[in-house]
């Protein structure tokens, strides 16, 4: 049962321009959400997270943001940078146990 | 901090013989998890401690797979026996429960 969902397995976009990755999720107890980075060889690492008491939170290039009724949420990388290729996970979790992840988005920034 | 620590990194093996995946979470985090990546699924909760014990392992997928938390500074992950299918990346990953999870490198599994 996929309660989150990434459903573009792949995103390609040219430096400089924004990316935005999209997660849909099932269980409206979801309270918190996240999005990880993962290189390869390496753990996925804490990219952004945001409560689902807020519809955004801004860190630098990259930004959340949360759509309850429609139970979603994005990330938008602006500018995007060849360094943030990678594998992008977003995760839902209820009273932060129990993460769970979608499939996850392959994110190439092309110089 | 070293972070969270996973051996081995690669393991290869052959169907039907057992394996052991090894995690050391970070000091003072109550929470371990267990999660299995693949490119279909991407990555799945297998099962998760709170204080050593086991809390949900609805996520793991047949009785070939067993873990255990003897202590707070270690978890194993075994497969007996071990099958072509159960190649993956096994990633460990603790919190406070307060904060994000810090993820181990991972245990690269191939099973021949």
């Amino acid at each position: 049962d996929q309660q989150v969902k990434q459903n573009s397995p792949s995103l390609s976009v040219q430096e400089g321009r924004i990316s935005i990755l999209n997660c849909d999720y099932t269980n409206s107890m979801f309270d918190y959400f996240l999005w990880y980075k993962k290189y390869p060889a390496e753990g996925p690492t804490f990219l952004i997270s945001i409560s689902s008491i807020k519809d955004k939170n801004e860190d630098g290039r990259f930004t959340v943001f949360l759509n309850k009724s429609a139970k979603h949420l994005s990330l938008h990388i602006v500018p995007s940078q060849p360094g943030d290729s990678a594998v992008y996970f977003c995760a839902a979790s209820y009273n932060n146990n129990d993460m769970r992840f979608g499939a996850g988005t392959r994110l190439t920034v092309k110089p | 901090d070293a972070g969270v620590i996973q051996s081995p990194r690669h393991e290869v093996t052959e169907m039907g013989q057992e394996v052991t995946l090894r995690c050391k979470p970070i000091s003072g985090h109550d929470y371990l998890f267990w999660y299995r990546q693949t490119m279909m699924r991407g990555l799945e909760l297998l099962i998760y401690f709170n204080n050593n014990v086991p809390i949900d392992d609805s996520g793991m997928p047949e009785d070939r797979f067993s873990a255990k938390m003897p202590n707070a500074s270690f978890s194993t992950l075994k497969i007996q026996p071990s099958e072509p299918r159960d190649s993956a990346v096994y990633f460990c990953a603790s919190t406070t429960g307060q904060s994000g999870y810090t993820f181990g490198s991972g245990t690269r599994l191939t099973v021949v």
